[in-house]
């Protein structure tokens, strides 16, 4: 089984919808990252959360959201999508050496 | 503040030869350094990472990047290029110490001819 696992994999939805991606992991690590990558641009962090209690906001938090629900659970909410948030979205998580463990991404399109 | 560079968006090599992508980084602090890997459809993968053992770090499937401090560079290599290398690889850094930030690469989409 996958170690970072996110759903739904890939989501149309319609302009002003909120929306929640989701994220979970068995590799017991406090570190989740959620990123969204545009082609060109590579990836570009949203939030970050060290632990369950600690949530920071990255370089492109504007229109997200984050909830940590437990070490294991981190999601993603756009409160009102909008078409350029249209993207390809990753969560990760990262061990003690910085190493960055992905999920499958999840393709988000908003019409 | 941390940054990287891969030069060149696409590299297109023939299969048998060698692959060469670039990436510089700017770091105010000891870096760690990292290549990933993405194939179509699919997460990116960890190819190596260097973290201030060995300057020259082999990775999977072949690869292998050296860490040249003087240059601030972190290319990425493989000798003879296999079809299946073909995919997007980005080179990201983190400052030690300083949040496990990675900040990435805009990548770099290696074609391989046959």
């Amino acid at each position: 089984d996958a170690d970072v696992t996110q759903t739904p994999r890939n989501r149309i939805t319609k302009t002003g919808k909120r929306i929640m991606l989701e994220c979970s992991q068995t590799k017991g690590h406090d570190r989740m990252y959620w990123y969204r990558q545009d082609p060109g641009l590579g990836l570009q962090l949203i939030y970050y959360s060290f632990d369950v209690k600690d949530i920071n906001k990255g370089e492109i938090s504007d229109g997200y959201s984050v909830s940590r629900q437990a070490q294991a659970k981190f999601s993603l909410s756009l409160e009102s999508a909008i078409p350029n948030q249209t993207a390809l979205y990753f969560c990760a998580t990262s061990d003690q050496t910085d190493t960055q463990y992905f999920g499958p991404g999840t393709r988000l399109t908003v019409l | 503040a941390q940054s990287v560079t891969q030069l060149g968006s696409h590299v297109s090599v023939s299969e048998g030869a060698l692959v060469l992508l670039r990436c510089n980084y700017s770091s105010s602090v000891p870096p760690y350094l990292f290549w990933y890997v993405q194939y179509p459809n699919q997460g990116l993968q960890l190819l190596l990472k260097y973290t201030s053992a060995a300057t020259l770090v082999k990775g999977i499937n072949g690869f292998e990047a050296e860490f040249k401090k003087s240059e601030t560079s972190f290319h990425l290599t493989k000798p003879s290029a296999h079809m299946s290398d073909a995919a997007e690889y980005f080179c990201a850094v983190s400052e030690r110490g300083y949040g496990n930030k990675l900040v990435f690469g805009a990548g770099t989409i290696l074609r391989v001819k046959s």
